[in-house]
């Protein structure tokens, strides 16, 4: 079952450009995660944000949650070639620790 | 350094033939994750394990098995691959209610 749908499915973008990745979910969450993977790769953890916060930042990374819109935004400033990447949000549901991927958004940074 | 291991990384098998995969960690985290990733595809998780107890997913095939003998291993047994099972398998564990520590994940070829 998807609990996380990303937009767009695909994003190319000029390399120092800022780049969007959004995230929709159903139900209640105990928080919110984005995840980084290269091709043919393991997933890396990039930044958690907890169903009371709003924003968090880590480096050129910035997350928004509206859990009233049950969505978040991933934002990556001033890209660069290695940040071509698939990028998945993933939410813990429920009492028994059940994380959910989303189906990623494919980001291409154009040199 | 602490970690998640996962054997082997490639896994060729014939259908029908039953197959193990196993994944440990240092991490001592009580959460334990298996997913199936095809190709450009979101990570669907199979099954997880608070400690000892199991959560298996609606939508797991009877086909898939899991079993966690310590808090360090975990193993998926396929025990009738099919030709729709050949994914990448990624193994995870977590703290509970915060981020996930995947490994590089098994490649399952059926033949």
């Amino acid at each position: 079952s998807q609990q996380g749908e990303e937009d767009p499915q695909a994003l190319s973008i000029q390399e120092g450009e800022n780049a969007t990745m959004n995230c929709s979910y159903k139900t209640s969450i105990n928080n919110l995660q984005w995840y980084r993977q290269n091709s043919g790769r393991g997933l890396v953890h990039l930044i958690l944000i907890r169903s009371n916060e709003r924003e968090k930042h880590s480096g050129r990374l910035r997350v928004t949650l509206d859990t009233s819109k049950k969505s978040s935004s991933l934002l990556i400033t001033a890209s660069r070639a290695a940040d071509t990447a698939s990028y998945f949000c993933a939410t813990d549901v429920g009492r028994d620790d059940k994380i959910i991927f989303g189906k990623g958004t494919r980001l291409h940074i154009l040199p | 350094d602490a970690m998640v291991i996962q054997n082997p990384r490639y896994q060729v098998t014939q259908f029908g033939k039953p197959v193990t995969l196993s994944c440990s960690q240092t991490l001592n985290h009580n959460v334990m994750y298996w997913y199936q990733q095809k190709s450009s595809q979101a990570p669907k998780l199979l099954f997880h394990y608070y400690d000892k107890d199991f959560n298996n997913e609606a939508d797991t095939p009877d086909n898939f098995q899991s079993r966690r003998p310590n808090t360090s291993f975990c193993f998926l047994d396929i025990r009738s691959p099919g030709l729709g099972d050949a994914a990448m398998y990624l193994c995870a564990t977590s703290p509970a209610r915060d981020e996930q520590f995947f490994g590089p994940g098994t490649r399952l070829t059926v033949l």
